[in-house]
């Protein structure tokens, strides 16, 4: 299975409510990475969280990670239709290589 | 004014032909990325050079062959296209890595390749 594997596979919600994403990886990181890809669009970075540190904010985005657990989760707040998307985690593996491995991806559907 | 541009957007062509995709980036990154993105959207990486230097190869059939004339360009050609090739090609860019690991990666739109 996949270094990021992320759950659920699809959401949908209303606007104005929360959605969390959850991703759970295998192996140590350097850090773990949060991207949006829009439909037909190339991917845009949103937050990176360094392994030591547990919890980061950027405007509506609040992203958690547990490293005991290996897992991370991305929380939008007050979604809105705008924020329909696909959501990928992104590791930096300690050791391996410089380079990001990417999860398998939320799809997000926020409804009017 | 494009960050990381990638040429052709759309690319059909048939099964044995042989095709590049372009890719530069005006950030002043060292450190340039090939991802392929399937139909059901996993994104893998293909190869990685920093400073025209390639120094991740993951393990891609070599009828791929990324050439990086100068740390602002990234080409990727592709001979005997074969129907899995199909797919969405991804370029990036990143600042070399530091002791805090990878940083960000900006994204090209992609390059969209059907093979028939």
């Amino acid at each position: 299975s996949q270094q990021g594997e992320e759950d659920p596979q699809a959401l949908s919600i209303q606007e104005g409510e929360n959605a969390t994403m959850n991703c759970s990886y295998k192996t140590s990181i350097n850090n773990l990475q949060w991207y949006r890809q829009n439909s037909g669009r190339g991917l845009v970075h949103l937050i990176l969280i360094r392994s030591n540190e547990r919890e980061k904010h950027s405007g509506r985005l609040r992203v958690t990670l547990d490293t005991s657990k290996k897992s991370s989760s991305l929380l939008i707040t007050a979604s809105r239709a705008a924020d329909t998307a696909s959501y990928f985690c992104a590791t930096d593996i300690a050791g391996g290589g410089n380079k990001l491995t990417f999860g398998t991806g939320t799809q997000l559907k926020v409804e009017l | 004014d494009t960050a990381v541009s990638q040429t052709p957007k759309y690319l059909v062509t048939q099964m044995g032909n042989d095709k590049s995709i372009k890719c530069e980036q005006n950030l002043g990154h060292d450190t340039m990325y090939w991802y392929k993105q399937d139909s059901k959207k996993f994104l893998k990486i293909m190869f990685s050079y920093n400073n025209k230097e390639l120094i991740i190869n993951e393990t891609v059939p070599n009828r791929f062959s990324p050439k990086s004339p100068d740390k602002a360009h990234l080409n990727l050609h592709i001979n005997s296209l074969e129907l899995g090739d199909s797919a969405v090609y991804f370029c990036a860019s990143s600042r070399t890595s530091g002791r805090a690991g990878t940083g960000e990666l900006f994204f090209g739109e992609g390059s969209r390749l059907t093979v028939l």
